[in-house]
């Protein structure tokens, strides 16, 4: 079983360009989260969707948005990507909101110069 | 401001016993997680804890004190597939999942 993929698995992205963070799930979980890791750090949560159609703010939202078209896809996309935002990028979804038991992607480690 | 404190960096012998602790100051409590993360791979649930105790599962337990914002993660018996960070992580009022920076074990031989 696939579970939660992610896509790209590592980018080089130029300052200022944009980037979509693809994530897809099959597990029919109504809540899903974008989280990037810095090294010292604990996860941080950038956007959050309790279940397709909604979207919130997370702890480090500015400079990245999402959608949830349906309950299985959230991208993240950055519009002008600055060099901050080099970092890894997981993908993670719960059956529920406030479950706390998360299924993560495999990560996206992004590079921005 | 909501803080989870952990050890960065704790080493052991492979076979061995090892507590991993975790203090937590939050708004709200709704449970405490621990999630293992190999190096360069994603983080996955070990468990959870709610109630005061302890929670046994394998070789690995959990306790919660919720009175003292306290938690230790158990290992026994050591294997080198061991060797991982381990983050601590609460659930606040809002239910939303707060992180520790997580602690890298390292097990030797």
């Amino acid at each position: 079983t696939a579970g939660i993929t992610q896509a790209p698995t590592s980018q080089i992205l130029a300052a200022g360009r944009s980037m979509t963070l693809r994530c897809t799930q099959d597990m029919r979980h109504n809540a899903m989260y974008w989280y990037r890791q810095d090294l010292g750090l604990g996860l941080r949560l950038i956007h959050y969707s309790n279940t397709a159609g909604t979207t919130g703010k997370g702890e480090v939202p500015d400079g990245y948005s999402v959608s949830r078209a349906n309950t299985d896809d959230f991208p993240l996309t950055l519009a002008s990507a600055v060099p901050s935002q080099t970092s890894v990028y997981f993908c993670a979804s719960s059956g529920g909101a406030n479950t706390g038991e998360l299924f993560f992607g495999e990560g996206s480690r992004l590079t921005v110069l | 401001g909501q803080n989870i404190d952990q050890p960065t960096e704790m080493t052991a012998t492979e076979g061995a016993i090892v507590q991993i602790n975790c203090t937590y100051q939050t708004s709200g409590f709704n449970g405490l997680f621990w999630y293992q993360q190999h190096a360069g791979e994603a983080p996955t649930f070990l468990s959870y804890n709610v109630l005061d105790g302890l929670e046994e599962k394998g070789r690995f337990s959990s306790f919660l004190s919720r009175s003292k914002g306290y938690s230790y993660l158990l290992l026994k018996e050591l294997q080198m597939k061991d060797s991982a960070s381990y983050l601590c992580a609460v659930m606040d009022s809002n239910y939303q999942l707060i992180w520790g920076a997580g602690t890298k074990l390292i097990i030797k031989p």
